[in-house]
């Protein structure tokens, strides 16, 4: 089975602190996503991306930067945290080389900023 | 861009009723996909469906997607506790770059009452 790691399950930080939120995966999938959910709102793309060093805007990416130096791994990046930046935060990965079979999601990171 | 309406919001149901739930777009979907939200995880893929008028099951899941391919529906029989959740429905676009992109729904959330 595909998998999607998360590095931390919940994390507290504090306001102007810059966050690095982590995420492997260890299928050799192309593409990797970042979103964040919040009540009401649904999942909220954030950034994207389909190669090693690529990187593509999503709905929201203000606030936020990203990183993927290698295949597996794909960080978000909070500049300087704010307390509107609390939320779940969800990583995916998915497959296209052969077909489309969606997105394979990790377990997500509680973000709290104080 | 692509939206999805998925209704209802949320639901409360007695244990052991049926659930429907579905999704509706102004947009043409090649795939249609609905996951699972268990608390405090990431979502898991329920079904995937790639042709008009497919119907598919998975245990007490049954799912569509609409011959129209602007919509799909979900349904649940028989509900449990373990039902609880948030339900996502997906679709994926017709074409383009970001044609392997998923376009969600906000969610159902599903309580069910013992």
């Amino acid at each position: 089975d595909v998998k999607v790691t998360q590095s931390s399950r919940y994390l507290v930080k504090r306001t102007g602190e810059k966050v690095f939120l982590e995420c492997v995966q260890d299928m050799d999938h192309e593409n990797m996503f970042w979103y964040r959910q919040d009540p009401g709102l649904g999942l909220r793309l954030i950034y994207f991306s389909y190669d090693v060093k690529m990187k593509e805007k999503g709905d929201i990416p203000e606030g936020y930067s990203v990183s993927r130096e290698k295949k597996e791994r794909f960080s978000l990046i909070l500049e300087s945290a704010s307390t509107n930046q609390t939320s779940m935060y969800l990583c995916a990965s998915s497959l296209t080389k052969t077909g489309f079979y969606g997105y394979t999601f990790g377990s997500g990171t509680r973000l709290t900023v104080v | 861009g692509q939206q999805l309406n998925q209704s209802p919001q949320s639901m409360f149901i007695q244990e052991g009723e049926d659930v429907s739930m579905n999704c509706t777009s102004s947009s043409i979907f090649n795939t249609w996909l609905w996951y699972k939200q268990d608390p405090g995880e990431g979502p898991v893929l329920l079904i995937a469906l790639y042709k008009a008028g497919e119907l598919t099951s998975n245990g007490r899941l049954t799912a569509q997607f609409g011959i129209t391919r602007k919509d799909s529906f979900l349904n649940i029989s028989a509900s449990i506790p373990s039902d609880v959740g948030i339900y996502f429905c997906a679709g994926q676009g017709n074409s383009g770059a970001g044609s392997y992109q998923l376009t969600f729904g906000k969610g159902t959330k599903l309580s069910v009452i013992p």
